[in-house]
């Protein structure tokens, strides 16, 4: 699986969007990105995930570039509950695991 | 409601002895798999199983072992040969393959070892 990086922390106001970056710059054609969090002492949950196209659904928008070498997770109205480590994973189609690396903690502040 | 459990949330052993850790899921999925995570660090994958009957090791399966005699079921048994135990263990399952990415996990067990 490709290797992501995100920065290790950010703050959010309350109320703003949040955009959290993702670089995978080494992405293969057949690779999915996919964002999940977790909340602390929590397991983690799914967030979104997409291939070329941006993607949006109840919980954030992810968009990605062109090129596929990076992208960016938006929180667009972000609360306190959404204070967490938000991880940014590539996944290959049909593999069966998911490599969690750091990811970006994420403090929303009011 | 369709989840995960996973019991208990906090569990104490002495060094030596063997603990298995329960996971149970009403999600009616086929994959399930065991995750540890340490302080600070990302989780990282112990075993998976794709279908009853079946599974396989992750990166870290040293000193764990897992059995999948039922779909709902997937307990995780820590052995005295797994040098650092103590951690927090994440149980989480997918409809299926194609769908592995989209994981829903358990609330975790916090595994001490003294």
């Amino acid at each position: 699986d490709a290797k992501t990086t995100q920065p290790p922390s950010m703050d959010c106001a309350e109320g703003r969007a949040a955009n959290l970056p993702c670089n995978h710059s080494t992405i293969s054609g057949n690779e999915y990105v996919y964002w999940y969090r977790q909340i602390h002492s929590q397991g983690p949950q799914y967030i979104i995930h997409g291939l070329k196209n941006n993607e949006t659904n109840e919980m954030a928008s992810l968009i990605i570039t062109e090129d596929r070498k990076s992208s960016t997770l938006i929180l667009p109205h972000a609360t306190l509950r959404d204070t967490a480590v938000y991880y940014c994973i590539a996944r290959r189609i049909n593999d069966y695991k998911l490599s969690f690396g750091a990811g970006t903690t994420v403090t929303v502040r009011a | 409601d369709g989840g995960i459990t996973q019991s208990p949330k906090y569990l104490f052993r002495k060094e030596g002895q063997n603990v298995t850790l329960s996971c149970e899921q009403n999600l009616n999925h086929d994959a399930m798999y065991w995750y540890r995570q340490d302080p600070g660090q990302g989780l990282r994958l112990i075993y998976y199983s794709q279908i009853v009957n079946d599974f396989q090791k992750g990166d870290i399966a040293e000193g764990y072992s897992v059995s999948r005699e039922k779909k709902e079921s997937f307990p995780l048994t820590v052995t005295s040969a797994q040098k650092n135990p103590t951690a927090f263990y994440l149980c989480a399952s997918s409809r299926d393959r194609d769908r592995g990415g989209e994981q829903y996990f358990g609330p975790g067990t916090r595994l001490t070892v003294t």
